[in-house]
């Protein structure tokens, strides 16, 4: 079992609509939550992060955290055509020399198509 | 306020030689880590370092590889004797106190 999981998709939505991305982790330790975005031969891009079950909210984005359930998803809303990118999500365990180190899933391809 | 600055960004070397990735966190932030991108594969962590102290090594290859980061001056990624399998984008992201990681735009390594 991979310690984070993602589906690879790729995920097609049009325009303006909702996109939900899905990620479930193996560690009950993780502690915080991250997801990136990354563009076609571009680095990772910071855009949410949560370590409280519940619901984060900023801007267009939406990050939902259950630890009991072990998942973590990112809702965009409005999804616009420049959405369209990969988007990772990240886990990092607390304590000991793990601390800082992020692992991420494989990523899901996110299509938006006008 | 600039951010996690790499170079190069391109860099090619022919097999046996060593390459050199050079990583200037942002300012204020004293935390650096080093990441590997394969072709169609995910982020990999590589090496966690603070200031003149590896906190946590245990996705660095145990040959060949190796990273520092000196009180002055950037965080070095050094990799001996390239083969053709270390081809990749290398990541470095950096973080005030082991928080949230930004990550620089990448030094993409082609082995000939």
């Amino acid at each position: 079992q991979k310690e984070v999981e993602q589906n690879s998709g790729p995920l097609s939505v049009p325009e303006g609509a909702i996109a939900s991305l899905n990620c479930t982790y193996s560690d009950r330790g993780s502690q915080s939550f991250f997801w990136y975005r990354q563009y076609s031969g571009k680095s990772p891009e910071l855009i949410m992060f949560i370590y409280s079950n519940g619901d984060k909210e900023d801007g267009r984005f939406t990050a939902q955290l259950n630890k009991a359930s072990q998942y973590v998803s990112l809702l965009i809303r409005d999804s616009q055509p420049s959405d369209s990118a990969t988007y990772l999500c990240a886990v990092r365990n607390a304590g000991g020399t793990s601390y800082g180190k992020l692992t991420f899933g494989q990523g899901t391809i996110l299509t938006v198509h006008p | 306020n600039a951010g996690v600055m790499q170079n190069p960004r391109h860099l090619v070397r022919r097999r046996g030689q060593e390459a050199r990735l050079r990583c200037s966190p942002m300012k204020g932030h004293s935390h650096v880590y080093w990441y590997r991108q394969l072709p169609e594969e995910g982020l990999k962590f590589m090496v966690y370092l603070q200031k003149e102290n590896i906190i946590d090594e245990s996705g660095m290859p145990k040959e060949r590889f190796s990273a520092e980061f000196p009180k002055e001056g950037p965080s070095i990624l050094r990799i001996q004797q390239v083969v053709r399998g270390d081809s990749a984008a290398y990541f470095c992201a950096s973080s005030p106190r082991g928080s949230v990681q930004y990550f620089g735009p990448g030094t993409r390594l082609t082995v000939t």
